[in-house]
Formats: structure tokens, sequence, C-alpha cells
């Protein structure tokens, strides 16, 4: 979609190697999420956030960390990769929260941790 | 606390076969649900969404309606393409301010 970019697209890491992952948006929207894909669990929450500088954590955050210092930019950290952590990440954004309210998601970053 | 249950899949139809993939939900309050469509290499876009009991949300040829009697909302699809093959996600939004909640996904695959 071309309101929301993630970069990079694909990476390749060493284990205990620190990677941030960036996704950007140029809608203005307040809330912003981070999901990873994987076989067999779908998508699971590891951050969120609804403002900047506010932020939240999901079903899946241990070894994760975030930050948001502008409305338009949410980055994801992996502080020592991990190969459990080899995953497609998704970032998606909405307006609100209200029930009703779909969310608009990046194309994704595949991040293999060897 | 919410959850969406999808069939397993992948569910493996011949072009204009009827497609039902069938998604389940528990939710604490009267939640809005959704369906997403994921293309190959593709981020997840929304199919269509229904907000309160026996709404229809349809698009693309692709229905479903909310059925709160028995907590489902079974997407449909008469007669499906080539072009329909993706992977298929079901998702709900309760009145708690929460982020949406997603199932497992339904991996489609129409053959010529």
């Amino acid at each position: 979609d071309a309101g929301i970019t993630q970069s990079p697209r694909h990476k390749v890491t060493e284990t205990g190697t620190p990677v941030t992952l960036r996704c950007h948006q140029t809608e203005n929207h307040r809330y912003m999420y981070w999901y990873r894909q994987d076989p067999g669990h779908g998508l699971r929450l590891i951050h969120y956030s609804y403002g900047v500088k506010d932020t939240d954590k999901g079903e899946v955050s241990d070894g994760y960390s975030v930050s948001r210092s502008k409305t338009e930019d949410f980055l994801l950290t992996l502080e020592s990769a991990t190969s459990s952590q080899t995953s497609v990440y998704f970032c998606a954004i909405s307006e609100s929260q209200r029930q009703g309210d779909g969310y608009t998601f990046g194309s994704g970053t595949r991040l293999t941790v060897v | 606390g919410n959850s969406v249950t999808q069939m397993e899949g992948p569910v493996t139809l011949s072009e204009e076969a009827f497609l039902t993939i069938n998604c389940t939900y528990t939710a604490t309050g009267y939640p809005s649900l959704f369906w997403y469509v994921q293309y190959p290499g593709e981020g997840l876009q929304l199919l269509l969404k229904a907000t309160k009991a026996d709404d229809k949300g349809s698009n693309k040829g692709f229905e479903a309606t909310y059925r709160k009697e028995t907590t489902s909302f079974h997407l449909e699809k008469g007669s499906v393409q080539v072009s329909d093959s993706a992977v298929y996600f079901c998702a709900l939004s309760d009145s708690g301010n929460t982020p949406l909640v997603f199932g497992k996904g339904t991996r489609l695959s129409v053959i010529a």
C-alpha cells in the first residue's frame, strides 16, 4: 500500500546481532502495529503504538522492543536475534481502534536469522 | 479472552467451484468481524467486514454474514477463480479498544 512502507524487505542476519526493522507511514494514523507471521500460527501481535512514545506489548513481545519518536515511524528492534525470530514481519496502521476500523498492512519484511 | 478459529487448510478447489471457509469467534462483547486476504508475496488486504449481527459484508464476489446466534462469520463465494488463490484471515475487534485478533489463516488454491 502506498501509505505504508517497510524496510528492508529482506534481511539475513547472524544469531546474536541486533536488528532494526522500520515501518513508515504517510497517512498520519495514530495507531501502528507490528505482527509476525509464521506457518501454523497465523498473525501474532508483537507490539503496538497508540501515539508518539506510547507503546504496549502484544502476545509475543519477548525479545523485541519498539520505539516511536515520530507519528510516521515505528521501529521494531531485535536486541539479540535468535533463530526462533526467523519470520515475516508485518507492520499495520489504523486511524483509530473504534470497532469497525480495519488496518492497512505493509508488504512485509522477511527476516532470516542464521 | 477474544479468539478466532478458522477451518484448517489448505483448501484446493477447481475453477468455478463454490467456496466456504468457516470462521467462528469467541468474544465477551459484540465485536466487529473482518476477512482479510493475502496474495502471494504481499501484505494483508481488507476484503470485507460486518459491524453488527445479521450484517452481510461483500466484496469481489465474496460474502460473509455476521451470525451472533452461532458466533460465526463464514466466507463464501459462488464461483472461484484461479486469481482467488491466496491466504484468507478472519479477524475480530471488540468494544474494548484493543488490537485486532486474527485467526491462523486458511490457504486457498484454485486450479484451472
